[in-house]
């Protein structure tokens, strides 16, 4: 079984700061994989960042970066220099080649 | 870059009757998702598809629910005699042969009424 919890349903942040989404997860599978989504007010999901539960360093898509602590089962989101075009909902999943599980999100609002 | 492409954007559909949603993957991918997401909440696992068959379904996936490769390209998902409560946005994904991402298609928003 497996459980996503981000315990932030809504996120304020100021253009040009950086901020972080929180996610923690539990899962049975020795081997998983974390990501994250977004997904704007027109409804896509855009895939962002992946991390793999046996890669020793963290992961970085240009301005996002994946903040994996396996023993504290957590695998926060960090977007840097904030921009108007962050604004959506982001979600953190895990899970493997068959399915993926999702948190409930977090809504991000940057501010001019 | 390539992409998943769901077809039509919109449908809306009586309820009782069926519908049939539409997705082309990632030429390339070998696995085949289906994903729902209810107005305002998150996004729920429906199935998944691999070498021509089911590989794992979630208890929404029950018997109005079925997918189809009818051919190289396409992945379809049917839903038998709907529901006002099937009123969801429908998202296709593709993913290659080892654990990675999971690529999303843009979504099928369907409105029973």
């Amino acid at each position: 079984a497996q459980k996503i919890t981000q315990t932030q349903p809504g996120m304020f942040v100021q253009e040009k700061e950086a901020v972080t989404l929180d996610c923690t997860y539990d899962t049975s599978d020795q081997s998983y994989g974390l990501f994250w989504y977004k997904q704007p007010s027109s409804g896509e999901m855009i895939f962002l960042i992946y991390q793999g539960s046996y890669d020793e360093q963290n992961a970085t898509e240009g301005r996002y970066s994946l903040n994996f602590q396996k023993a504290r089962k957590s695998a926060n989101l960090v977007i840097s220099a904030s921009q108007l075009g962050d604004s959506a909902m982001y979600f953190c999943a895990t899970g493997s080649a068959r399915q993926l599980t999702f948190g409930s999100g977090t809504q991000l609002t940057v501010l001019p | 870059e390539p992409e998943v492409t769901q077809t039509p954007s919109h449908q809306v559909t009586q309820m009782g009757q069926e519908v049939i949603l539409r997705c082309v993957p990632i030429s390339n991918h070998l696995y085949f998702y289906w994903y729902r997401q209810i107005l305002g909440q998150k996004v729920e696992f429906l199935v998944s598809f691999y070498n021509n068959e089911i590989s794992e379904k979630s208890e929404i996936f029950d018997d109005q629910f079925s997918v189809e490769r009818p051919d190289g390209s396409n992945f379809t998902l049917k839903i038998r005699s709907t529901k006002l409560e099937d009123s969801a946005m429908y998202f296709c994904a593709s993913s290659p042969p080892l654990d990675q991402p999971q690529h999303f298609g843009d979504g099928t928003r369907l409105s029973i009424l």
